[in-house]
């Protein structure tokens, strides 16, 4: 099992560019959920998917934020136009069906807008 | 709105001691309790999970809960330097959504 695969692992970009992550799932699990972390804010859900559908995206911070899930095993994050404060590290994470599971995460991509 | 509050750190133990980490969350119906550790610059790594009340012990690690209390504790006997970490709590709400609510963190620093 490789576990919950992020790219890049690091990503510095000016303002004013689009900025895309990529996360794949582990196979077999069936719910994705991106947060973001600062040392501001701690750790915030963004938005999260089953069976490949957007449950609730409430915590997009802006339009400029948007979430795909193109197929069972495969989602982006994409911040067009990026901004400074976008700056943190962003994980995506996944579990399989039921409710006495936790999530995996990845090992996270940290942005930097400058 | 649902929260998760964890006891404000950071949490100094000395070597070999008990580290005692507590959490309160605010949804009476959650379900599914959950320790994640941190360690700097790393993604969070789930180490210890709850559904019952009572104690769940793996190794050095010790889970507690008290539904009726709202209260999850995690307690890590013989801490050792490598246990230095931030520790967060995360609570699944009861309302079938598989949302995890966390907590701020706990840094424990374990002193040699």
């Amino acid at each position: 099992d490789a576990g919950v695969i992020q790219s890049p692992r690091h990503e510095v970009t000016e303002m004013g560019q689009e900025v895309t992550l990529r996360c794949k799932l582990i196979s077999g699990h069936n719910s994705l959920f991106w947060y973001r972390q600062t040392m501001m804010r701690g750790l915030e859900l963004l938005i999260y998917f089953n069976n490949n559908v957007p449950i609730d995206d409430s915590g997009m911070p802006e339009d400029r934020f948007s979430a795909k899930m193109p197929n069972a095993s495969f989602s982006t994050l994409k911040i067009q136009p990026s901004e400074p404060r976008d700056s943190a590290v962003y994980f995506c994470a996944s579990r399989p069906r039921g409710v006495y599971y936790g999530y995996t995460f990845g090992s996270g991509t940290r942005l930097t807008v400058v | 709105q649902k929260e998760v509050e964890q006891n404000s750190g950071p949490l100094s133990v000395p070597e070999g001691a008990i580290a005692s980490l507590n959490c309160t969350y605010s949804d009476r119906g959650s379900q599914s309790f959950f320790w994640y550790r941190q360690y700097s610059g790393k993604s969070p790594e789930l180490i210890m999970s709850i559904y019952s009340n009572g104690d769940k012990e793996d190794g050095r690690f010790t889970a507690q809960l008290n539904k009726a209390s709202q209260y999850v504790s995690l307690l890590i006997r013989d801490s050792q330097p490598s246990d230095s970490a931030t520790y967060l709590c995360a609570v699944m709400s009861g309302d079938n959504d598989y949302k995890l609510s966390f907590g701020a963190g706990t840094t424990v620093t374990v002193r040699a």
